[in-house]
């Protein structure tokens, strides 16, 4: 599965739009782009997922690059709630289903 | 519908001891895994399972166990518990079919403290 980068933190403030972004250089033609996010303690939570096309749910829309390089996840009116650490994972959607989790953004929602 | 459940939620081991975490899921999920978190980290998975009694490693294998009898319940043993193993404990489950295996359900977590 390709790597990803994302920055270690970022800072939002409430009410404001959210974009969290993340770098996946080496991704292949056959990798989808996935989000997680992890409030404080609890099981990581699915958020949306996205393979070239721009994705929205109820939760956050996802922004992926033609050349597929780099994805923006956006969660549009931000809530102290959201606050939490934010993990982009690019794998082949089938198989295992195994999910290799980096370090993520730790996104603070400030009121 | 309960979702994801770990059994215990919290437990303290001494050195060379011995338990098993167990995760149960009412979803009917084929998929089901175990990963663990140590502070400031991401996951990192241990072992998973496709299906009722498969198993295989993950990332990080040594020093665990797991087995799938029942499709609903995946269990993690520790036969001789290291301070090392201290972590919180993730369980997660999925569907496993390619339209709608997207998306892993994870439980609450186990934190395990070894002394």
């Amino acid at each position: 599965d390709a790597k990803t980068t994302q920055p270690p933190s970022m800072d939002c403030a409430e009410g404001r739009a959210a974009n969290l972004p993340c770098n996946h250089s080496t991704i292949s033609g056959n990798e989808y782009v996935y989000w997680y996010r992890q409030i404080h303690s609890q099981g990581p939570q699915y958020i949306i997922h996205g393979l070239k096309n721009n994705e929205t749910n109820e939760m956050a829309s996802l922004i992926i690059t033609e050349d597929r390089k780099s994805s923006t996840l956006i969660l549009p009116h931000a809530t102290l709630r959201d606050t939490a650490v934010y993990y982009c994972i690019v794998r082949i959607r089938g198989g295992s289903e195994k999910l290799v989790f980096g370090k993520g953004t730790k996104l603070t929602v400030n009121p | 519908n309960a979702g994801v459940t770990q059994t215990p939620k919290f437990r303290v081991l001494k050195t060379g001891q011995s338990m098993t975490l167990l995760c149960a899921q009412d979803m009917n999920h084929e998929y089901m895994y175990w990963y663990r978190q140590d502070p400031g980290m991401g996951l990192r998975l241990i072992h998973y399972s496709v299906g009722e009694g498969t198993t295989a490693k993950g990332e990080v294998p040594d020093g665990y166990n797991v087995s799938r009898l029942k499709k609903q319940n995946f269990l993690l043993g520790l036969e001789s518990a290291a301070p090392s193993q201290t972590s919180v404990y993730f369980c997660a489950s999925s569907y496993g079919l390619a339209e709608f295996s997207y998306e892993q359900y994870f439980g609450p977590g186990t934190r395990l403290t070894v002394t």
